[in-house]
């Protein structure tokens, strides 16, 4: 067990709809990352956030975004879903929020879009 | 040419056996290198961590970095059956003060055979 707990662990949802993923960082971490993991395109970075900003853009589409709030859980809305979306979606942690931290990944949230 | 290239397998060898799994990288300003194991439907795990070239060895894994050769690979010895994932090799460029995610190989699903 790593420390970062993801909800929910599974989200079927439809064509258009828009979902929301949860995060907990483990304790003392300030720094979160989002991450998806398709069959295709393997495991890619979304976004981090640092102690309530934005720190980093990977490829995330303009259709998601993520906030940190104020105790250091994170969310990430995902609009307008497309059956391309569906994928493993991970949250890690650290705790200064540099790539070279060592990341602790969450168990993950497995979105299928119908 | 995508930035890091990992043979997908699977690679199943005999239990005992000594393994090795490699990714090649295109990106010259990678200086920080990892491997992370993910089990089935779980999130990934980081296993060794390395900073520029040489190796790294902790009990039965070693981590060999040839920055020349754009060349990382990941050793385990004595092979266990509990060893069969998948594993990704990870990168980045940053060092302190830098904020990015990694980099990520599609992995390599490794069997151990009882």
């Amino acid at each position: 067990d790593s420390g970062v707990t993801q909800t929910p662990k599974h989200l079927i949802t439809a064509t258009g709809q828009r979902v929301t993923l949860r995060c907990s960082p483990r304790s003392g971490d300030l720094s979160v990352y989002w991450y998806q993991q398709s069959l295709d395109q393997g495991l890619q970075f979304l976004i981090q956030y640092y102690n309530g900003e934005e720190r980093a853009k990977g490829n995330i589409l303009e259709r998601f975004s993520a906030q940190q709030f104020p105790d250091l859980h994170s969310e990430l809305n995902l609009s307008s879903l497309e059956l391309g979306d569906s994928a493993l979606y991970f949250c890690a942690s650290s705790v200064v929020g540099v790539s070279t931290d060592t990341q602790y990944f969450g168990p993950g949230t497995r979105l299928t879009v119908l | 040419q995508k930035e890091v290239e990992q043979d997908p397998g699977p690679l199943s060898v005999p239990e005992g056996a000594i393994v090795s799994l490699n990714c090649t990288y295109s990106n010259s300003a990678f200086q920080y290198f990892m491997w992370y194991r993910q089990y089935s439907r779980k999130g990934p795990e980081l296993l060794m961590y390395t900073y520029s070239s040489g190796n790294k060895e902790d009990g039965r894994f070693t981590a060999q970095v040839d920055k020349s050769s754009k060349y990382i690979s990941l050793f385990i010895r004595d092979s266990q059956p509990s060893d069969s994932a998948t594993y990704l090799c990870a990168m980045s460029s940053h060092s302190g003060g830098g904020a990015d995610g990694l980099t990520f190989g599609k992995g390599t699903h490794l069997i151990i055979q009882p």
